[in-house]
């Protein structure tokens, strides 16, 4: 059974902090992975993914990728509280081709105070 | 420009009641479709995916089913409802990141559905 954990949170974080995401899995072959931004009540929206050990950074956030200890991360810095959101962390097996299915945490809530 | 509705947005059911949502896709041809289900403290889980008209894998053991009659459109149906199926239901299919080459799933806005 493949799995994706995150902390439930939730997460508080001051605006114009660092907010620091984390999720690990157990498909040691997992190839890609994902972070998702979810407000309540609306459908996950794709804000970035990482494919290779190491840092990748768009904007405000970095996405983290560490394979051998099977952890990913993500942070938000200069946290703003429109960034209050479910952040679901997910993977994908190593499985390809027409099998694109994507496993998921429960998410983590991060609230940014003002 | 790829769109993908879903409907209804709310819905109240009774246990032992039938379910029929519904799923559409503009814009692309023989997409890849997925159900997902989000309960109450759990995450996202996949429940159907189809690659093609016809063509449905179930992930989970349940009373719920899929349909794909056409080639945009994906149908989750159930003939009983169970209180245990209450949830924010997902559509999404598979696409290409916007600029890239990348794949990612688009997301429908969900159905939220409590069975009472």
């Amino acid at each position: 059974q493949k799995e994706v954990e995150q902390n439930s949170g939730p997460l508080s974080v001051p605006e114009g902090a660092i907010a620091s995401l984390n999720c690990t899995y157990s498909d040691r072959g997992s190839q890609s992975f994902f972070w998702y931004r979810q407000y309540s009540g609306k459908s996950p929206e794709l804000i970035m993914s990482i494919y290779s050990n190491g840092d990748k950074e768009d904007g405000r956030f970095t996405a983290q990728l560490n394979k051998a200890s099977q952890y990913v991360s993500l942070l938000i810095r200069d946290s703003q509280p429109s960034d209050s959101a479910t952040y679901l962390c997910a993977v994908r097996g190593i499985s390809g081709g027409s099998n694109y299915k994507l496993t998921f945490g429960k998410g983590t809530l991060l609230t940014v105070n003002p | 420009s790829q769109t993908i509705h879903q409907w209804p947005a709310t819905l109240v059911q009774p246990v032992g009641s039938p379910l029929s949502l519904e799923c559409t896709v503009e814009g692309t041809s023989n997409p890849n479709l997925y159900w997902y289900r989000q309960a109450a403290g759990r995450g996202l889980q996949l429940l159907f995916y189809s690659v093609g008209i016809g063509q449905i894998s179930s992930e989970v053991p349940q009373n719920l089913s899929a349909s794909r009659p056409q080639d945009r459109q994906f149908i989750l149906s159930s003939k009983k409802l169970l209180l245990s199926d209450s949830g924010f239901y997902l559509c999404a299919w598979r696409g290409l990141w916007s600029g890239t080459k990348l794949e990612k799933l688009f997301f429908g806005s969900g159905t939220q559905l409590s069975v009472l």
